[in-house]
């Protein structure tokens, strides 16, 4: 199976801040796609097929990579951006997620 | 809108299996693949497997296969997920999500304890 890497495991960034997360798969894959979860609640869609926001989706978040390096960018870190974070592959069965980044607010 | 409405929470002793439903409302149901995913407390997500309502074509993560039986009632737009021989490994948030990953169910809290 794809296994998928992500870091850092936590990030601490201040507001306004860009920040960048990363995942790396053990193999490569078509596309990644990215999902946000806050506390309590269930993983919501950022971004579909590595760059393309979900609606409803701010615009400060973007998507980018190929093959076995993906990346997520917030341009400009709000105090609601405050979740874990992961990557998600379903190029190849079996599905797999990265095991995700936490964000913090400083 | 499209909704994904699981049961909240679910108490069973181990040993024992839970059959967790997912109802599907406000698209197609034959259409889109309905995939499950495991949240364990503080851990991060597990693909368990998905359906295909149209066809009840199934695939399973090799490491549920033993574990998780995947089924449908077409006719009310609902997926099923039964979790069997039940450990304190299986107390975990399972979620149904369809639409390529688009739709989450608010996710089944099942607690296994005596």
């Amino acid at each position: 199976q794809i296994v998928l890497t992500q870091s850092p495991a936590i990030m601490s960034a201040s507001l306004g801040e860009e920040i960048t997360l990363t995942c790396s798969a053990s193999s490569s894959v078509s596309y990644m796609h990215w999902y946000q979860q806050k506390s309590g609640t269930s993983p919501k869609l950022l971004i579909y097929s590595t760059s393309n926001l979900a609606s409803g989706v701010p615009s400060r978040f973007s998507g980018s990579g190929s093959g076995t390096f993906y990346s997520l960018t917030i341009s400009s870190v709000e105090a609601e951006d405050a979740a874990d974070y992961y990557c998600h592959q379903w190029s190849s069965y079996p599905w797999t997620f990265g095991g995700g980044t936490k964000l913090e607010i400083k | 809108q499209v909704q994904l409405q699981q049961p909240g929470a679910e108490l069973v002793k181990p040993g024992a299996s839970v059959k967790m439903s997912c109802k599907a409302s406000g698209y197609t149901f034959t259409s889109y693949w309905i995939n499950w995913v495991k949240q364990r407390p503080g851990q991060g997500l597990e693909w368990i497997g998905d359906i295909y309502p149209g066809r009840g074509i199934t695939n399973y993560n090799e490491k549920f296969k033993s574990k998780a039986t995947l089924t449908l009632d077409t006719s009310s737009s609902t997926a099923y997920m039964q979790l069997s021989s039940l450990t304190s490994e299986d107390s975990a948030v399972y979620y149904c999500s369809t639409m390529r990953f688009a739709y989450w169910g608010q996710g089944t809290l099942v607690t296994v304890s005596a």
